[in-house]
């Protein structure tokens, strides 16, 4: 199985201040179709996961212009240029490139 | 709007048996994978299962394998997930999601449908 490693496991933040988390993964996740499944969600207390980025970079509708995705192969990594309050929670990545599907344990950010 | 529906859930005795379902609706439902993903309580989400539109392609987490059965009926747009010889562990609230890799998963939705195995 694909493992995705996430770190910090623990991010405190001060609001208006950039926060980066990275995720790698175990095998490369550029799939045979040419597109690389590397999917971020962000899951606020006591709420469902909600899709923040898929295919390492594309923001889903609705996420603010704030938060980036990068990476490529094994390596992504998740930004937020200004941390907002409601930014709390935990982020998650997932591959959906190799069988079975996988996430990382998430990084909980916080505000300081 | 895509919009998915989970029922279905609730307490069962360890050993147990459960069947989830899902109506979804706002896009071609048999045109597309469906998946069950899971959330234990204070844990991060766990794929569960995936099924192809045309049910002939599926896929389970190792986790469940030989317990659960993915279904599909594309004529009332619903997918199921027979759940056989529960544990403890089980127990979480579980999702629907269309699509298989991920990039369809978690968009605006209701809560899922929580499953809880104690005796």
């Amino acid at each position: 199985d694909v493992v995705m490693t996430q770190s910090p496991l623990s991010l405190p933040v001060t609001l208006g201040q950039p926060a980066s988390i990275s995720c790698r993964s175990s095998q490369s996740l550029v799939s045979s179709d040419g597109n690389t499944y590397l999917i971020w969600f962000h899951q606020r207390p006591g709420q469902s996961p909600r899709r923040l980025i898929e295919r390492v970079s594309n923001r889903a509708s609705g996420v603010p212009d704030r938060f980036s995705g990068s990476g490529s192969g094994t390596d992504f990594t998740l930004k937020i240029s200004r941390v907002e309050a409601e930014d709390v929670g935990v982020y998650y990545c997932m591959q959906g490139t190799h069988w079975p599907r996988t996430f990382g344990g998430g990084t909980k950010v916080e505000i300081k | 709007e895509v919009q998915l529906l989970e029922s279905g859930g609730g307490l069962v005795q360890p050993g147990g048996s459960l069947r989830l379902s899902c109506a979804a609706s706002g896009f071609i439902f048999s045109n597309y994978d469906m998946t069950w993903v899971r959330q234990a309580p204070g844990k991060g989400p766990e794929w569960v299962s995936s099924i192809s539109g045309s049910t002939d392609i599926i896929y389970y987490a190792d986790s469940v394998k030989g317990r659960f059965t993915v279904s599909r009926d594309n004529s009332k747009n619903t997918l199921f997930l027979h759940m056989n010889s529960l544990r403890a562990e089980d127990t979480a609230v579980y999702y629907c999601e269309w699509g298989s890799r991920g990039q369809s998963w978690f968009g605006p939705r209701g809560q899922g449908t929580l499953v809880t195995v104690s005796s």
